[in-house]
């Protein structure tokens, strides 16, 4: 069964660092999406992304936030100056359809120091 | 806003014993509503979902009914297996106005000793 992929599964940073966190979504697929879940808290909405532009986001994603679909299969999560509260799971997800469930990639777990 | 509430965790249950996880939301209009099921080291898969009031989704022996009296959208199965272990999370989806995000509950582990 085609999957969503994220790569690294873990990265680690040191603060004021950029970061580019990378997924290749199902080939098939539309709609894009991060989410992202602090250790202990829930998983939060970023931001979602359809015929290359940002459809929605969050009053999480300020402007040191950005997504990007290069190349027609990767869809990246790029962080311009980590802060430690930016430590977290981000997980990327993607769907065919507007009214269909999510598929989630497995994750990558970012460790700002 | 919109917002999803679970039951507390973490659980631990013996094996076959029954198994409820209970979900309640705060919707402004009719969301579908979701159940995802994190496994260790895995990222989240949908388990069963319910588009209006009144359905049951089900799969894999788990249960749960979209209930618009109470708002709530609890997890069951009757006979929990220890392949059953991982995070449960609550969520709900409102199309019409918040662009199909999904809003989370806190998530429950469960556990499950043979």
């Amino acid at each position: 069964e085609p999957e969503v992929t994220q790569t690294p599964s873990h990265q680690v940073t040191q603060m004021g660092q950029e970061v580019i966190l990378r997924c290749v979504p199902i080939s098939n697929h539309l709609y894009f999406y991060w989410y992202r879940q602090i250790l202990g808290q829930k998983v939060e909405f970023l931001v979602s992304f359809y015929n290359n532009e940002i459809s929605e986001k969050s009053e999480i994603f300020d402007d040191q936030f950005s997504v990007e679909r290069p190349d027609g299969s990767n869809f990246t999560l790029k962080i311009r100056s980590t802060k430690l509260e930016d430590s977290a799971m981000y997980f990327c997800a993607s769907k065919p359809l507007f009214v269909s469930p999510l598929h989630f990639g497995n994750g990558t777990r970012l460790t700002v120091t | 806003g919109n917002s999803v509430t679970q039951m507390e965790g973490p659980v631990t249950l013996s094996e076959e014993a029954f198994l409820t996880i209970n979900c309640t939301y705060t919707a402004t209009g009719y969301p579908s509503l979701f159940w995802y099921v994190q496994y260790p080291g895995e990222g989240l898969q949908l388990l069963l979902k319910a588009t209006k009031a009144d359905d049951k989704g089900s799969n894999k022996g788990f249960e749960a009914t979209y209930r618009k009296e109470t708002t709530s959208f609890h997890l069951e199965k009757g006979s929990v297996q220890v392949s059953d272990s991982a995070v449960y999370f609550c969520a709900l989806s409102e199309e019409e106005t918040s662009g199909s995000r999904l809003t989370f509950g806190e998530g429950t582990q469960l556990t499950v000793n043979p």
